[in-house]
């Protein structure tokens, strides 16, 4: 069975915390992407991987960052948390762009 | 540069009436396209993909799109809707720009299907 592994599925973090999120995939994919899903606003892409050690922004980057120091393993990074990443943050991984994603169970963050 | 737009945040059917969710893309290269379906508290599921074989795709549960490269579409139909079939549906693009693989959600139609 494939699968994308986020490290927690509940987080509750203080203002100005800095925060990791983990995901782990084991298809040996090239591709990684981090989104937040807001009601309303689908899923918004922060950031994508499609290379150890290469990243690109998505379109909502800000207050964010991201490390792929393997293959396997994509992390999001909350500089500084706010209240506004209050968010369902979820990670994906694809082989290539013509090929089905495959996501992680997400990761409920609250910042209080 | 790719986006996609899903014209309608909201539809209401009734059951066993046809189900129809519209989507628009926009990319510089030959474009992927996938609709999931996200039910309440769940994961998020793939209905159908698009990959430059046949325009009419059939996907899972009876639906089906169509991709229309004169009309940028790639609309969501179903034949008769079941209760079962209420839920989120996003459609996404993914294509290469620039050597990377970006794959773009919509902002999602929130289907309701009434008794």
């Amino acid at each position: 069975d494939v699968k994308v592994t986020q490290s927690s599925r509940y987080l509750v973090k203080r203002t100005g915390e800095k925060v990791f999120l983990e995901c782990v995939q084991d298809m040996d994919h090239e591709n990684m992407f981090w989104y937040r899903q807001d009601p309303g606003l689908g899923l918004r892409l922060i950031y994508f991987s499609y290379d150890v050690k290469m990243k690109e922004k998505g379109d909502i980057p800000e207050g964010y960052s991201v490390s792929r120091e393997k293959k396997e393993r994509f992390s999001l990074i909350l500089e500084s948390a706010s209240t506004n990443q209050t968010s369902m943050y979820l990670c994906a991984s694809t082989m290539g762009t013509s090929q089905r994603a495959f996501f992680g169970q997400g990761t409920r963050l609250t910042v209080v | 540069a790719q986006s996609v737009t899903q014209l309608d945040s909201h539809v209401s059917v009734s059951e066993g009436t046809p189900v129809l969710l519209r989507c628009n893309y926009s990319s510089s290269y030959s474009p992927s396209l996938f609709w999931y379906v996200q039910h309440p508290n769940k994961g998020l599921q793939l209905l159908l993909k698009y990959t430059s074989a046949a325009t009419l795709v059939k996907g899972i549960n009876g639906f089906e799109a169509e991709f229309k490269k004169s009309e940028t579409s790639f609309h969501l139909t179903k034949p008769s809707a079941h209760m079962s079939d209420a839920a989120e549906y996003f459609c996404v693009v993914s294509s290469a720009a620039s050597g990377t693989y970006k794959y773009i959600f919509g902002t999602g139609t929130r289907l309701k299907v009434l008794a």
